[in-house]
């Protein structure tokens, strides 16, 4: 059974920093492409970052771009997400998402979510 | 950046009608379309991908249709469980977007 867990979220000022990881079983990690996908609050998902399987090639939106990170670690079957300079408009549900094996760039599953809140 | 339009907002119908929801993209995507369903509280769940195949799992009471900027979510007969929000996602060039949502609601 695929399974993917998010952890690491939590409340954090303006400014400040947060790592979330998420740990994955039930496929093998290291043949998928990942992404992260969020949901601020009431409103709709948003995709922001996409890492390939082996790691070596990277996407993200505009609005995250330099101030986010993404990587993997394959041996640890965990996806992680560095997230600096946080903002009031980064609050959200963030959700780790596997790429399917129908075609690239579709999620066929997501994790529970973990909620960042950025507020003072 | 591809914008996804989705109409309209929000449905009002009721059980065992047929619910047809739009998603209109900003600039062609071929057939790069996937539809997603998201119940309050949960994760995205995938129904369709590439515009018309259902994912593993999904009844044969959802399908897809449509071709470059115009696509189309259809819901034959609609179960108690349908009325909730669906996305539409491009994946045809970066940034991956999502469209708006449309809100299936019971009338």
């Amino acid at each position: 059974e695929v399974q993917l867990v998010e952890s690491g979220g939590g409340l954090v000022q303006p400014g400040g920093s947060l790592r979330l990881s998420c740990v994955v079983s039930g496929f093998t990690f290291s043949n998928y492409a990942m992404s992260w996908v969020r949901q601020a609050p009431g409103k709709g998902l948003e995709w922001f970052s996409h890492i390939s399987g082996s790691g070596g090639t990277t996407h993200y939106t505009d609005s995250v771009r330099g101030r986010f990170t993404i990587s993997r670690d394959n041996s640890k079957n965990t996806l992680y997400l560095r997230m600096n300079i946080l903002r009031a408009e980064d609050t959200a549900v963030y959700f780790c998402a596997k790429s399917s094996d129908y075609s690239n760039d579709v999620f066929d599953h997501c994790g529970q979510g973990t909620l960042v809140t950025v507020s003072s | 950046e591809i914008v996804l339009t989705q109409s309209p907002a929000t449905l009002s119908l009721s059980p065992g009608e047929r619910a047809t929801l739009s998603c209109r993209a900003s600039q062609s995507v071929s057939s790069n379309l996937a539809w997603y369903q998201q119940k309050p509280g949960q994760a995205p769940r995938l129904l369709i991908y590439d515009v018309s195949n259902r994912a593993t799992g999904i009844p044969a009471r959802f399908s897809g249709s449509g071709s470059g900027t115009d696509f189309t979510l259809t819901i034959s007969s609609l179960e108690p469980e349908d009325f909730v929000v669906y996305y539409c996602q491009q994946r045809s060039s970066w940034p991956l977007t999502f469209g708006g949502g449309t809100k299936v609601e019971i009338k």
